[in-house]
């Protein structure tokens, strides 16, 4: 079975830059996330979609972050303009409706300089 | 605020030995808990949960974690470790009444088992 997809693996961009990051799930996974786990602290949820609704995106800075997933499949996560404090490591995820296991990728590492 | 702690940053262990990874959540009424084991250059991976029923759990790789609601604990052991466990391992607690995927996740342990 195909894990959860993520590109690029590493992306560095100057401040005020605008930067995309990809994410593909497991096939059927409904349910997709979007975590940013800064350096020595644990993944924070930025999004939650089911399928493509929104169903949580309580802490997305959204004046600079914004996500989609049109499809219900693939989804891209967003920022514009950078800041420094964005650098961390983002992941997706994904599950089944109703199953508390997360699937998660290898994430994208980016650094704002 | 709802946070869940992981007391040791780090933990070095020689192989064989015993482990305990310490984690506790701020109280609440209903939790759902969760390890997550991060090996070195892959993504994160469920390792053991708790839901309900048995306080107990166990993973299929000799660890177990048990729910302790008394001291809002989750500690996760291992009687014997082998270099292979080396890795981050990260609590995380979902309340019910939440969305799902809101897991808050502690700041992480690194197990490091040397020989």
């Amino acid at each position: 079975e195909a894990g959860v997809a993520q590109s690029p693996r590493y992306k560095i961009i100057e401040k005020r830059q605008s930067v995309a990051f990809w994410c593909n799930p497991i096939s059927g996974h409904a349910t997709l996330y979007w975590y940013q786990q800064i350096l020595g602290q644990g993944p924070k949820l930025l999004i939650q979609f089911q399928n493509n609704g929104v169903v949580d995106d309580s802490q997305l800075p959204k004046d600079r972050f914004s996500a989609e997933r049109l499809k219900g499949v693939d989804s891209t996560l967003k920022i514009q303009p950078a800041k420094l404090e964005d650098s961390a490591v983002y992941l997706c995820a994904s599950s089944i409706p109703g199953n508390e296991k997360l699937f998660f990728g290898s994430g994208t590492q980016l650094s704002v300089l | 605020a709802q946070s869940v702690t992981q007391l040791d940053s780090q933990v070095p262990v020689f192989e064989e030995a015993p482990v305990e990874l310490r984690c506790n959540y701020s109280s609440s009424v209903s939790v759902y808990l969760f390890w997550y084991v991060q090996y070195p250059n892959q993504g994160l991976q469920l390792l053991l949960k708790y839901l309900s029923g048995s306080t107990l759990v166990e993973s299929i790789n000799g660890f177990e974690a048990e729910f302790n609601k008394s001291q809002t604990s989750f500690h996760l052991r291992k009687p014997s470790v082998h270099i292979s466990d080396t890795a981050e391992y990260f609590c995380a607690v979902s309340y019910s009444g939440g969305s799902q995927g809101n897991l808050i996740f502690g700041k992480g342990t690194k197990l490091s088992v040397k020989p």
